[in-house]
């Protein structure tokens, strides 16, 4: 089956620019995340969405970030306006649907968001 | 407030050695842990999940919930183990919470 789809991979865009990142979750996939990787960290997750509504969006800085999963599928991340502290991997996961006995999260490649 | 401790950045080992990655973690509630791997230019993948109990490449994780811990075994490390491991734990609702990962490098 094909992988979680990202786009594009790489972004370079100048502080208080406008960025918007593309998710395509493996087909049949109820849930999707948003994490953002810092260089030397570990993933955090920004949002959690479950078909078309969001479960978790804790960790979102909503004053600048923000993301929609439209017909429950697809999902855009955007960041308006971006800062420096931005600079990361923003990576896509998608899972089946919670509650299930699975709760293995398939990644996508991320993209690299350098703010300058 | 949950926490994933992974005290080493950097774990070398030769091949043939054991390894031990360790994974400490804190957290009020019932604790599902993972391991994750990421290989040199591939994604994030799910290496074990300890509710399984199965062996993954080798690759072994007992829950401690006495020493709150989760390492990661394997008696005999082999140069394709070499790869970045973060240990993750579920928080609810299958939102996972990461440590800060550990970079394994096998020397042949």
């Amino acid at each position: 089956e094909a992988g979680v789809a990202q786009s594009p991979r790489y972004k370079i865009i100048e502080k208080r620019q406008s960025v918007a990142f593309w998710c395509n979750p493996i087909s049949g996939h109820a849930t999707l995340y948003w994490y953002q990787q810092i260089l030397g960290q570990g993933p955090k997750l920004l949002i959690q969405f479950q078909n078309n509504g969001v479960v978790d969006d804790s960790q979102l800085p909503k004053d600048r970030f923000s993301a929609e999963r439209l017909k429950g599928v697809d999902s855009t991340l955007k960041i308006q306006p971006a800062k420096l502290e931005d600079s990361a991997v923003y990576l896509c996961a998608s899972s089946l649907e919670i509650p299930s006995e699975s709760y293995e999260q398939y990644f996508g490649p991320g993209t690299r968001l350098t703010v300058t | 407030a949950q926490r994933v401790t992974q005290p080493e950045k950097l774990l070398s080992v030769f091949k043939g050695a054991p390894v031990e990655l360790k994974c400490n973690y804190s957290y009020s509630g019932s604790p599902e842990l993972f391991w994750y791997v990421q290989y040199s230019r591939q994604r994030l993948q799910l290496l074990l999940r300890h509710i399984s109990r199965e062996s993954i490449k080798g690759f072994t994780a007992d829950l401690n919930k006495g020493e709150t811990s989760f390492h990661l075994k394997k008696p005999f490390a082999q140069e394709e183990d070499s790869a970045m491991y973060y240990c993750a734990l579920e928080t609810g609702a299958n939102n996972l919470f990461f440590g800060t990962g550990t970079r394994l490098t096998v020397i042949p």
